[in-house]
């Protein structure tokens, strides 16, 4: 169990330009999550997937940003046209989902800067 | 709409000291309520979850206990090492989704 993993861990872009982070999950879950983090707040969550099939998005996420998860291991999020306001940490969770109560385990996350 | 509130916003404790940290929640029904630290630029870590009120469970110097409209996380001797940010988060059985709601957390200090 390697845990979580995303990359880049940093990224700094200009305005207008697009950017594509990647997570890759603990490799027996079937269940990861995008969340976004800024300072001095809880993570928000953005989207999740079970296996390949995106189940849920945020109101946060709008039509700039996108996810996938093609053959239901690792994601990747994609922020076209990036603006100042999309500066934050993202942060990837997976967890194992089958009934009840699941556990998300966090990645390192990816900080975003756009200037 | 779920809420989550912890308390305070910031915590200086000398080594030592043992303290509480709150955490407030407003859920339509509890599936589970989760306790993860934080370090500075880095990923949540998980601690605990806990299920049900009057559910304890601890971890080294720390203890998550759970009523029907808060849980605490109880730390007993603090070490500067202990110094993150505490985040408490809730999964409401109503959820479609299955998303976890954070807090903004507590940050903690302990002086040595």
């Amino acid at each position: 169990d390697t845990g979580v993993s995303q990359d880049p861990r940093h990224k700094i872009t200009k305005r207008g330009q697009n950017v594509t982070f990647r997570c890759d999950p603990i490799s027996e879950h079937n269940r990861l999550y995008w969340y976004r983090q800024t300072l001095g707040q809880g993570p928000e969550f953005l989207t999740y997937f079970q296996n390949e099939a995106q189940l849920e998005k945020s109101r946060l996420l709008s039509d700039r940003f996108s996810a996938e998860r093609p053959k239901g291991s690792f994601s990747t999020l994609e922020i076209q046209r990036t603006e100042q306001g999309d500066s934050a940490m993202y942060l990837c969770a997976s967890s194992f989902a089958l009934a009840g109560v699941e556990t998300q385990y966090f990645g390192p996350g990816t900080r975003l800067l756009v200037l | 709409e779920d809420q989550v509130t912890q308390s305070p916003e910031a915590l200086r404790l000398q080594e030592g000291e043992s303290s509480s940290l709150n955490c407030s929640y407003t859920v339509s029904g509890l599936r589970g309520l989760f306790w993860y630290r934080q370090d500075p630029g880095k990923g949540p870590e998980f601690l605990f979850t806990l299920y049900s009120a009057g559910e304890e469970k601890e971890k080294e110097r720390l203890k998550a206990t759970l009523t029907k409209k808060e849980s605490f996380l109880h730390i007993t001797a603090p070490k500067p090492e202990d110094s993150a940010t505490y985040l408490c988060a809730v999964q409401d059985l109503m959820n479609r989704d299955d998303k976890i709601i954070f807090g903004k957390g507590t940050r903690l200090h302990i002086l040595p």
